[in-house]
């Protein structure tokens, strides 16, 4: 199985900040990894797919990057709507994983 | 609108049954890949099962295989999640989800709540 470690677990941020979140798989996936933002009570949304194609609807200041083992989801300028917990995920193989989630708190 | 909407969640027994079933609309469903994911309360998601466009292949997670089966009536516009032996460690929130190999899971029901406990 295809593990998925996504850091940081928590990370606090301000309104306007620049956030990272990496994700990385224990082997390579090529570019299928997809990312969800998740709020409390609510169904994760789909932010991403293969890597770095932004979904239709999602805002322009988040983006995705890289391939093979190590990807990265960034949020340019931290809106108050962004506070959220964000998962990526692996859908080269079966099963499909999850990485453990990256929750964005207010500084 | 892509619509999903989960139901058969409840309280069960360690080692009863339940069926979950969702019913899809907003998109052509005969054409779709469908999914169950889960999620523990206060944990992270669990991807659960998939089952492809006509039935003929379905995969797993290997903690439920052999208890839980995937399946679904096109004519119906229905997912469903058949769950035996259940365990306290499938208390979960379960989502249905559309599939596509080249978005993934690209949209989610609301859930419903699964809780195994005596």
């Amino acid at each position: 199985d295809i593990q998925m470690t996504q850091s940081p677990s928590t990370l606090s941020a301000s309104v306007g900040d620049r956030v990272t979140i990496t994700c990385r798989a224990s082997q390579s996936i090529s570019f299928w990894l997809v990312w969800y933002q998740q709020k409390p009570g609510k169904a994760p949304n789909l932010l991403i797919y293969k890597a770095s194609s932004l979904e239709s609807g999602v805002p322009s200041r988040f983006s995705g990057s890289g391939s093979g083992t190590e990807f990265t989801l960034t949020i340019n300028s931290l809106q108050p709507d962004d506070f959220a917990t964000y998962y990526c995920q692996q859908y080269n193989s079966y099963p499909l994983t999850f990485g453990g989630g990256t929750k964005v708190e207010i500084k | 609108e892509v619509q999903l909407v989960e139901s058969g969640g409840g309280l069960v027994q360690p080692g009863g049954s339940l069926r979950l079933s969702c019913a899809a609309s907003g998109f052509t469903f005969s054409t779709y890949w469908m999914s169950w994911v889960r999620q523990a309360p206060g944990k992270g998601l669990e991807w659960v099962a998939n089952m492809k466009e006509d039935g003929s292949l379905k995969y797993y997670v290997d903690s439920v295989k052999g208890r839980f089966t995937i399946s679904r009536d096109n004519a119906k516009n229905s997912l469903y999640l058949e769950m035996n032996s259940l365990r306290a460690e499938d208390t979960a929130v379960y989502y249905c989800a559309k599939y596509s190999g080249s978005y993934g899971i690209e949209s989610w029901g609301q859930g419903t709540l699964v809780t195994v406990s005596s």
